[in-house]
């Protein structure tokens, strides 16, 4: 069947460390996003990528890095200098501009423990 | 700048009875994109309906209806029959439509169903 996987589901890191989330997709999208949830707050843009090899800052990139290497693959790396990385994390995708329709991943839950 | 507001935090409903969620909007563009889409507990978003602002027909999807007025900026979901399986998280989404990543979203609403 075809989707998009975030893994892990809930992920912990130390104060200091970096992590990376995964998203995987098998939409043949070309366009991926990710998004930051916080309680009581809407969804908040990250970074996205339109194609293979280029990615752009969203709303609130500061802290995080991503790579396009792949078509289907577009992960997250929440960096040290992120100050405050508890959140929910979903990762998204599009066919490409005319479409108007995302589809979602099941997200993942960072904890800074 | 573009933004949307879901006034109701919380929103409670009997079964099989009918709810209608608001979705007030700001925009100085003639021609964008609504959505509705539903966060269950599981966490996946899920694309609910969506309206083109250049039809002036609400869209239709089964038990769900919007009711679009784009003069008064509004945008409100209406749920007909309520299920036990539409308790979730609903957020309201905007995008112009020559964007094609900037999705502006609401804070939510929260619908519980009474059985």
């Amino acid at each position: 069947d075809g989707g998009i996987t975030q893994s892990p589901k809930y992920l912990f890191r130390k104060e200091g460390q970096n992590v990376t989330l995964s998203c995987e997709q098998n939409l043949n999208h070309d366009a991926m996003y990710w998004y930051r949830q916080d309680p009581g707050q809407g969804l908040r843009l990250i970074y996205y990528s339109q194609i293979v090899n280029d990615f752009q800052k969203g709303d609130i990139a500061e802290g995080y890095s991503v790579s396009r290497e792949k078509k289907e693959s577009f992960p997250l790396t929440v960096t040290s200098a992120q100050k405050n990385p508890t959140a929910f994390y979903l990762c998204a995708s599009k066919r490409g501009f005319m479409n108007t329709e995302a589809f979602f991943g099941q997200g993942t839950r960072l904890t800074v423990v | 700048a573009q933004t949307v507001t879901q006034s109701q935090p919380e929103m409670s409903v009997q079964e099989a009875e009918t709810v209608t969620l608001s979705c007030t909007y700001d925009t100085s563009e003639s021609d964008y994109y609504l959505f509705w889409y539903k966060q269950p507990p599981s966490r996946q978003m899920i694309l609910v309906i969506r309206q083109e602002a250049y039809k002036q027909q609400n869209a239709t999807e089964n038990r769900f209806s919007v009711n679009f007025q784009k003069a008064a900026k509004s945008f409100s979901l209406k749920i007909s029959d309520s299920q036990l399986g539409d308790a979730a998280m609903y957020f309201c989404a905007y995008r112009r439509m020559d964007s094609n990543y900037q999705l502006i979203w609401g804070a939510g609403t929260k619908l519980i169903i009474k059985p």
